[in-house]
Formats: structure tokens, sequence, C-alpha cells
């Protein structure tokens, strides 16, 4: 089967460093990716990795360890802006026609 | 400027009644899709594209339809909508055959069928 776990929500304070965990159990992977979506708009991407180790953009970075398939998005300097749903996504098979399978999502809470 | 652009962004029916929701890409991007998003059950793939003229099932196909006569578009069809068919829908597209091509979303169409 294919499954992709995120914890369901969490909170965190401005200013501060957050970990949202995602681990995952799939029938092909071809990279995972982070998206951020606010409440009822589009996803959008955040990030991507294929190879084991740690890619820092900006306040973001993102980890992958696939011998334990598992990753983290790592958010510095919280803003009260980056309060939203933020989505691990795993790329699968080429002959899936390279679909992204998605977990349920991390909803984020930012208080002051 | 780079988009996937899909219509309407609001819509409510009834039961029964032919719906067609629009998607359309202007970067070229070889594959297409169709995801619904509810509460509890995240983003599902119902259709996908991998190229003009092919499409195929994805997790939750049932009571929809896709064509693609054309690159850039990728309509949904709901030929008879029921109340279980009330969701966000969000239509995609990436390169093919490129791992790192992130899914660029539309902005979602909201639909409601009573």
């Amino acid at each position: 089967g294919q499954n992709i776990d995120q914890p369901t929500e969490m909170t965190a304070t401005e200013g501060a460093i957050v970990q949202i965990n995602c681990t995952y159990q799939t029938s092909g992977f071809n990279g995972l990716f982070w998206y951020q979506q606010h409440a009822g708009e589009a996803p959008t991407f955040l990030s991507y990795n294929v190879l084991d180790g740690l890619e820092e953009k900006g306040r973001f970075s993102s980890f992958l360890s696939r011998s334990k398939g598992y990753s983290y998005l790592l958010l510095k300097e919280l803003q009260m802006k980056d309060s939203a749903s933020y989505l691990c996504a795993v790329r699968g098979f080429y002959n899936q026609g390279g679909k992204l399978i998605f977990g349920q999502g991390t909803e984020l809470s930012v208080k002051p | 400027e780079a988009q996937v652009t899909q219509n309407p962004r609001y819509l409510i029916t009834v039961t029964g009644k032919k719906l067609t929701v629009t998607c359309s890409q202007n970067m070229n991007h070889e594959y297409m899709s169709w995801y619904r998003q509810d509460p509890g059950l995240g983003l599902r793939q119902i259709y996908y594209s991998m190229n003009v003229e092919v499409t195929d099932k994805g997790d939750v196909p049932e009571g929809y339809k896709v064509s693609r006569k054309e690159k850039r578009n990728f309509p949904l069809i709901l030929e008879s909508p029921s109340p279980n068919q009330t969701s966000l829908y969000f239509c995609a597209s990436s390169h093919r055959g490129r791992n790192n091509s992130p899914l660029h979303f539309g902005n979602g169409t909201r639909l409601t069928v009573t």
C-alpha cells in the first residue's frame, strides 16, 4: 500500500522554529515535495528532495532520509503569515504518470 | 505569467445537471491532473493525462470524465453531479519525465451540489 503520514495540527510562536515531520511508505519513489496551502487557496511549491540530506531555501529547509522513509520541513523565524497547511507529497513511478501522492497536511498555527 | 487557470471559482448546482470545469495552462506542460480536496481526506487524484489524447484514471474517478484534445486544456466533466461530489477541485500541471518538476495548481473550484 501507499501511505504518507504527517501530524494533523501544530502550534508555534512567532519568531520560533518549527519542524513538521513526514513519513512515507510508497511503491515507488522519485522525490519528495513540500507544499504550502493557505485556507481555500491553491497549494504552492516549497521544496523538492530526491537525495538524502538537507536543502535550504531562505527561512525554509527540507530534509530527506530515503532509508528511513522520512522527511521534515523546518521553518525558521516564524511569521504570522506562515499559518497555513503544509503538504508532504511523494512522486511515484513514471508509469503512473509521475503521480504525486499527498499526505493529509499539517495545519500550522502561528501565535503572537 | 506562467499559470494554471480554472473556471469557475465557485459553482452551485443541483443534482443531475451536467457541468464542466475548465482548466488551461500556458507552460507547455505535458502532464495535467485533477484533484479533489476534502476535510480529513487530503488531495485525491481524479484523472490525469500524460499528453494529448492520453488520459487515465486516478484514485477516485467515479462520476467524472475528462478530455485532452489540446495540450493546454484539460476540462473536468460531471455528467450527473451528486451531493457527494461537493468538494474543492484543483487542476494541476507539470512537465512529464522530469522528476523534480513540481505540480503547478490552479486556484481551485469550490463546487456545491444540492
